[in-house]
C-alpha cells in the first residue's frame, strides 16, 4: 500500500485559515485521497476525499497537486472544536486498506 | 439514524477472560471493520468483512476472532484476554466511495 507523510505536528490561531500537507509520492492512478480527523476521545470522522481534482465541502477543501503526489487539506477559518489529529489516507479500493498513520496534531489557539 | 455503535463502552478484563465486543450499523453497509488503536498511534485493522457471513484479516488479528451473522452486526471475540490487546477497539462501515463511518470506541483495560 502506498505511503503518506505528514508532519506530526502544528498550530493555528483561530479563525485563520490552516494548511494540512500530505506528501504521498508513491501514489498509484487508481489511490483515492482521503483525510480523517480525530477529536480527542472520539472515533476518526471523515472529512473529505478525491481522487484528481480539487473538492470541496462544508467542511474543508482538498488541493490536489497536478502529479498527485501531494495534497493540502485546507480548513479555511480553524475553530478550537478543529483541534485534532488529522490523517492523510490513500485508499485503492481494496477492502480494509486505510492504512492510518500517527497523521498531524493540529492545536488551535484562541 | 444512529450510524455506528459500539457496546460496552468501557471493559476491565482479567488476564484469561473472554469477552466479546458489539459494532451493530443502521446504514446497511455492506463492509465493516475492527480497529484498534494504542496510545500515540494510528488505527491498526484487525479484522474485517466483506458482506454478511464473510470475515477477512487484518493488520493484527492475532488473539481475536469476529463473526458477521447479520449484515448490521460485526462481533469482536477476545477469548483469552492478555494486557497487550489493552488499548481502543474502533468498529467502522463502509459507505460510498471507500468513506468510512466510525463508532464512539471501546475502552479496554486487560489487568
Amino acid at each position: 500500500d502506498a505511503k503518506t507523510t505528514q508532519p506530526n505536528s502544528m498550530e493555528s490561531n483561530e479563525e485563520e485559515p490552516v494548511h494540512l500537507p500530505c506528501n504521498h509520492s508513491t501514489i498509484s492512478g487508481t489511490d483515492y485521497i482521503h483525510w480523517y480527523r480525530q477529536l480527542p476521545s472520539q472515533g476518526p470522522e471523515y472529512v473529505i476525499h478525491g481522487l484528481t481534482s480539487n473538492v470541496n465541502n462544508r467542511m474543508a477543501s482538498l488541493a490536489i497537486a497536478e502529479d498527485r503526489k501531494s495534497s493540502t487539506l485546507i480548513l479555511h477559518r480553524a475553530t478550537l472544536r478543529d483541534a485534532a489529529v488529522y490523517y492523510c489516507i490513500l485508499d485503492g479500493g481494496s477492502q480494509g486498506n486505510l492504512i492510518f498513520g500517527k497523521g498531524t496534531k493540529l492545536s488551535v489557539k484562541p | 439514524n444512529a450510524g455506528v455503535t459500539q457496546t460496552p463502552k468501557f471493559r476491565v478484563l482479567k488476564t484469561g477472560q473472554s469477552m466479546t465486543l458489539l459494532c451493530a450499523q443502521d446504514m446497511n453497509h455492506e463492509y465493516m471493520y475492527w480497529y484498534r488503536q494504542d496510545p500515540g498511534m494510528g488505527l491498526r485493522l484487525i479484522h474485517y468483512s466483506v458482506g454478511e457471513g464473510t470475515t477477512a484479516k487484518g493488520e493484527v488479528p492475532d488473539g481475536y476472532n469476529v463473526s458477521r451473522l447479520k449484515k448490521q452486526n460485526f462481533l469482536l471475540g477476545l477469548e483469552s484476554a492478555a494486557p497487550s490487546q489493552t488499548s481502543v477497539y474502533f468498529c467502522a462501515s463502509e459507505g460510498r466511495q471507500e468513506t468510512q463511518y466510525f463508532g464512539p470506541g471501546t475502552r479496554l483495560l486487560v489487568l
